[in-house]
């Protein structure tokens, strides 16, 4: 079973949609969560962290349900340029450093 | 300032060559990571580095891979008698410590085994 499980898409939604995605991960050692985005053929970039509290920056929301071992990030009034791939990682105490990838959820905003 | 480097951008290569990927990361990031990524995949662990020594290099596929860090900076990925099935883009990224949460990615460097 993989670490991170994610619905690869792809999502396609009009400008100003609110879009949500969620993933999954098998470890419940996972100490911290994170979103990643990565624009086409360019490196992953960190969109934010994941706190078990819940956390806005802006337009997006994540949340953290250590319970059900799952996460999730809402986009809210999307725009053109929020057309990418989303990466949900976690990683783990026990291995410090290393993350651990989803295969990504493609998002397209059309106008 | 200057983020991770990574040279070559794209290699391509006969299957069965030796090939060398390096990683230039931020100035002063003691932790060093190596990613590979598949076609519609995300990236995948290699191995990392604190300081000039692999702290881990359970990802390492098999082992024709190997990577180095000689003097804590430069990092250099080696993958000998390389497979068609190493193709992938193969991502450096480096972080200020290893429990820093923010992993810099560097623009990778696309490896085509033919």
């Amino acid at each position: 079973r993989k670490e991170v499980e994610q619905d690869p898409g792809p999502f396609n939604v009009p400008e100003g949609a609110t879009v949500a995605f969620n993933c999954t991960y098998s470890n419940s050692a996972s100490q911290s969560f994170f979103w990643y985005r990565q624009d086409c053929r360019k490196e992953p970039k960190l969109l934010m962290s994941v706190y078990s509290s819940g956390n806005e920056d802006g337009r997006f929301t994540a949340q953290l349900n250590r319970a059900s071992q799952y996460i999730s990030l809402l986009i809210r009034d999307s725009k053109l340029s929020d057309s990418a791939t989303y990466l949900c990682v976690v990683n783990r105490g026990s291995t410090l450093g290393r993350l651990y990838f989803g295969r990504g959820t493609q998002l397209t905003v059309w106008p | 300032g200057a983020g991770v480097s990574q040279t070559p951008s794209n290699k391509v290569t006969e299957k069965g060559k030796y090939v060398e990927l390096r990683c230039d990361p931020i100035s002063g990031h003691t932790a060093l990571y190596w990613y590979r990524q598949s076609l519609g995949q995300g990236p995948e662990f290699l191995i990392y580095f604190q300081g000039t020594g692999a702290a881990d290099d359970s990802g390492l596929p098999n082992d024709r891979f190997f990577a180095v860090r000689p003097e804590g900076s430069v990092s250099t990925l080696k993958i000998q008698r390389t497979e068609r099935g190493d193709s992938a883009v193969y991502l450096c990224a480096s972080s200020f410590q290893p429990s820093s949460y923010e992993q810099y990615f560097g623009p990778g460097t696309r490896l085509t085994v033919t």
